[in-house]
């Protein structure tokens, strides 16, 4: 089966950075997206990487290393409104997806 | 970009009816739907994937004969709670591959279903 694994919550201050960190173990990859969910809204896409590397979008970034089965999700200058459920969820290569049980970071003023 | 609407948004219902939960492809077509399953404070689960005309392949555990799907058109696929149970109450998501745009996966809004 599929093993995704992220911490299950964050709390940090506005203005600050987060580090939300993934690891999987997966019978195929063929990328690994991150999302925002709000508490009973639809997951919102933030980012995907399927090479090794970091990928940069305004204030989230996202690294990936395949060797290591390993992810990480970087939030910049925090925002209350940033506070939601991330989710890591991976293409296992035959297109479905399969997701972390998520984390859910606080964002004290 | 690809929408995918989703109804009802939420819905309550007794215990032993049925429901229906529809997932719209608005602008494009959608031949792989997938229907995930979240519980209070947990992740998405997938129940099943469906195909347009043909059989919905269903997730290890997931009851086939209790969660009816149809995915008839390539604009339309539904999921029908059959005999619904208090523990059926869950949010419901689909989520349509686009093939572009958000690297290739779309979410409806989800459905807040309760069972009473």
């Amino acid at each position: 089966g599929q093993n995704i694994d992220q911490p299950t919550e964050m709390t940090a201050t506005e203005g600050a950075i987060v580090q939300i960190n993934c690891t999987y173990q997966t019978s195929g990859f063929n990328g690994l997206f991150w999302y925002q969910q709000h508490a009973g809204e639809a997951p919102t896409f933030l980012s995907y990487n399927v090479l090794d590397g970091l990928e940069e979008k305004g204030r989230f970034s996202s690294f990936l290393s395949r060797s290591k089965g390993y992810s990480y999700l970087l939030l910049k200058e925090l925002q209350m409104k940033d506070s939601a459920s991330y989710l890591c969820a991976v293409n296992d290569g035959d297109y479905k997806l399969s997701f972390g049980a998520g984390t859910t970071v606080t964002v004290r003023a | 970009g690809a929408v995918v609407s989703q109804h009802p948004s939420r819905v309550i219902c007794k215990s032993g009816t049925s429901v229906k939960i529809e997932c719209r492809s608005l602008d494009f077509q959608a031949t792989t739907m997938f229907w995930y399953r979240q519980f209070p404070k947990q992740s998405l689960m997938l129940m099943a994937t469906s195909n347009e005309g043909s059989k919905a392949t269903y997730e290890q555990g997931v009851e086939k004969d209790k969660f009816l799907i149809n995915h008839a058109s390539l604009t339309l696929s539904t999921l029908t709670v059959t005999s619904a149970h208090p523990e059926d109450s869950s949010f419901y998501i689909c989520s349509a591959r686009t093939g572009n745009g958000d690297y290739g996966y779309t979410f409806g809004s989800g459905t807040r279903l309760t069972v009473v």
